[in-house]
């Protein structure tokens, strides 16, 4: 059964710091890796999605990284503002359910001026 | 497009009263996903369609939970009897096949339930 863990459950880092949000799978079989951004009292935002066959995908300052055979991507923000607080979550799909989506629990980031 | 849009935004209601939520997904998108967060839980999927069929309802909490798609641009969600415990936002999202099943939410209702 396919887990998805995300570290650190929170953050908090000043204005203009460079960071690094980590998200683990269980299961190296994934279809996909889609990035989310929620707001507080908000829906989830699309930020990334990652096919099972790309290595990276890029969004003005944010950078999605995938590496299946460890499980393992990382979003990386650059320059962070406090725009960028609110809580990031990671999900998996499965090549054998390829609709459906494994959550993360998040990471919560604040990010101070 | 205008997403995925959701009615009510909130809902208040008392125990035992029916509640129907309302989900219209992104025009041309095949899948539907009802889901529903609370602090405790998290996000939870509780069923999803494609081309209008439920294709797993295992998150459904009970039977007091039912959900129908009659059409590509419609779902509802709809609780009868409500009980305080439902108290949640629920969210609907829809992907396409087209669009590597990249998931769109709507944003949300949120159901109180007195």
């Amino acid at each position: 059964k396919q887990e998805v863990t995300q570290i650190p459950a929170a953050l908090s880092v000043p204005e203009g710091e460079n960071l690094v949000l980590n998200c683990s799978f269980t299961d190296s079989a994934i279809y996909n890796l889609q990035w989310f951004r929620q707001d507080p009292g908000k829906g989830l935002t699309s930020l990334l999605l990652i096919q099972s066959s790309q290595r990276e995908q890029t969004s003005g300052r944010l950078n999605a990284s995938l590496d299946k055979s460890s499980g393992r991507s990382t979003l990386y923000i650059a320059a962070s503002q406090p725009g960028d607080s609110a809580t990031y979550l990671c999900a998996v799909s499965s090549p054998y359910n390829t609709d459906k989506l494994i959550f993360g629990t998040g990471t919560r980031l604040q990010v101070f001026p | 497009d205008a997403g995925v849009i959701q009615s009510p935004r909130h809902e208040v209601t008392e125990m035992g009263q029916e509640v129907t939520l309302r989900c219209k997904p992104i025009s041309g998108h095949n899948s539907l996903f009802w889901y529903r967060q609370t602090m405790m839980r998290g996000l939870e999927l509780l069923i999803y369609f494609n081309n209008n069929v439920p294709i797993d309802d295992s998150g459904m909490p009970e039977d007091r939970f039912s959900a129908k798609m009659p059409n590509a641009s419609f779902s509802t969600l709809k609780i009868q009897p409500s009980e305080p415990r439902d108290s949640a936002v629920y969210f609907c999202a829809s992907s396409s096949a087209g669009s590597y099943y990249e998931q769109y939410f709507g944003p949300g209702t949120r159901l109180t339930v007195t």
